[in-house]
């Protein structure tokens, strides 16, 4: 049963920590999105790689967002340092290549809490 | 600017009647709409989906209708089932890049 994975499910931490998010995409995807789903809005596209190269990071915030793709098996998004107003659920997503825009995949998510 | 617009939050329609999700969107350049659904402590899974060469497109008891001159779409479930209470989400592309730009959902809730 492919699906992707994301660690951890939960993580609370303090103003100030450093965050990091992980995600296994499908096996065979190459294309890889982070979304963060807030209370008061949907889906908002953080950042998507395409062969592990990043296309468009251009919805975080830069100072204190990054993500990579080490290799074809992993993402991370890592948050440093974190602020209150990064609480959110972060959702990772996979996409085969193929189609010119197919369904994505999606992990669990991560429910961030910064207090 | 929001380009895909869900205007109802939430929807509570009776079990076994039909559901009416509806979404908006604002740039002519979409051709390609998806809904995806999602439960509480879980990522969205897609649900149906609709080119915008097409005005509908039909699966099981999910019918997405599409009306490009009003830059309407809306999703049909009938009959409606206990298991259908959910997030909806409706989701386009304008095909330039991968990108899918989201509407904020609306929460359907089946009543027994």
């Amino acid at each position: 049963d492919a699906r992707v994975t994301q660690t951890p499910r939960h993580k609370v931490t303090e103003m100030g920590q450093e965050v990091t998010m992980r995600c296994q995409p499908i096996l065979g995807h190459n294309t890889v999105f982070w979304y963060r789903q807030t209370m008061m809005q949907g889906l908002e596209l953080l950042a998507y790689f395409r062969n592990r190269a990043p296309l468009d990071d251009s919805g975080m915030p830069k100072d204190r967002f990054s993500a990579e793709m080490p290799d074809a098996t992993l993402a991370t998004l890592k948050i440093q340092p974190s602020e209150p107003r990064d609480s959110a659920v972060y959702f990772c997503a996979s996409e085969g290549q193929g189609a010119r825009v197919s369904e994505a995949f999606f992990g669990q998510g991560t429910r961030l809490t910064v207090v | 600017d929001q380009q895909v617009k869900q205007n109802s939050p939430s929807l509570s329609v009776q079990e076994g009647r039909i559901s009416i999700l509806n979404c908006d969107y604002t740039n002519s350049m979409f051709d390609y709409f998806l809904w995806y659904k999602k439960y509480p402590a879980e990522g969205p899974t897609f649900l149906i989906s609709i080119s915008s060469i097409k005005d509908k497109n039909e699966d099981g008891r999910f019918t997405v209708f599409l009306n490009k001159s009003a830059k309407h779409l809306s999703l049909h479930i009938v009959p409606s089932q206990p298991g259908d209470s959910a997030v909806y989400f409706c989701a386009a592309s304008d095909g330039s890049n991968y990108q899918l730009i989201w509407g904020a959902g609306t929460k359907l809730i089946i009543k027994p």
